[in-house]
């Protein structure tokens, strides 16, 4: 299970609070992605990133923010704007964006807001 | 935007038949259409993908078949095993256009009895 690692798998917050989910990857890989999985809705886009100190909002990226400042290193934060932050989250990485290249996924962080 | 819908939304089968998963997109210039299988607790994996411009493609027990002027796709599993139970999901993209992002489907949570 190597190559895109997420930390941590469990995570525990009060209301309120920021709270910074870990991705990282060693394929060296330009695209990076961040998906919520939320029980019957498939994963949806919140942001990603091409390049590095280059990102998009994706779908619902209302809430959460990121950075790219090292090629290997995607976080997100989950702010205290996001209405409802409990739920499954999945990076991603591709090769590129520009070309069809499959999605690796890593094994996700699982958030629950106390 | 694009729309994904994945039908059904859960699936049994007995082992050794066959199982049959669809989905439908909404944008024509749609190119790229991957499915991912994810067992429980685990991270989404490719299984089989298909670009627009081939109309099936086959990997052993795995099939897909691409409809353009129809606008949907469907993954056909054959001689289903026990192991085969997870969820599947759909995506499409536009790869090189405005659209380049997977957008995915529900899910379809596949149960195969023994």
């Amino acid at each position: 299970d190597g190559g895109i690692t997420q930390s941590p798998k469990y995570l525990f917050r009060k209301e309120g609070q920021n709270v910074t989910l870990s991705c990282e990857q060693n394929l060296n890989h330009d695209a990076m992605y961040w998906y919520r999985q939320d029980p019957g809705q498939g994963l949806r886009l919140i942001y990603y990133s091409q390049i590095v100190n280059d990102f998009q909002k994706g779908d619902i990226a209302e809430g959460y923010s990121v950075s790219r400042e090292k090629k290997e290193s995607f976080p997100l934060t989950v702010t205290s704007a996001q209405k409802n932050p409990t739920a499954f989250y999945l990076c991603a990485s591709s090769a590129t964006s520009g070309e069809m290249d499959e999605q690796f996924f890593g094994p996700g962080t699982r958030l629950t807001v106390l | 935007g694009e729309n994904v819908e994945q039908h059904p939304s859960t699936l049994s089968v007995q082992e050794g038949d066959s199982a049959v998963i669809k989905c439908t997109y909404s944008d024509s210039a749609s190119n790229y259409f991957p499915w991912y299988k994810q067992e429980l607790g685990k991270r989404p994996q490719l299984i089989i993908d298909i670009r627009s411009n081939v109309g099936e493609k086959k990997d052993q027990r795995i099939a897909v078949t691409l409809n353009k002027t129809a606008k949907h796709f469907s993954l056909h599993i054959t001689e289903t095993q026990p192991e085969d139970s997870a969820v599947y999901f759909c995506a499409a993209s536009n790869y090189g256009g405005s659209q380049g992002n997977l957008i995915f489907g529900k899910g379809t949570k596949l149960s195969v009895k023994p």
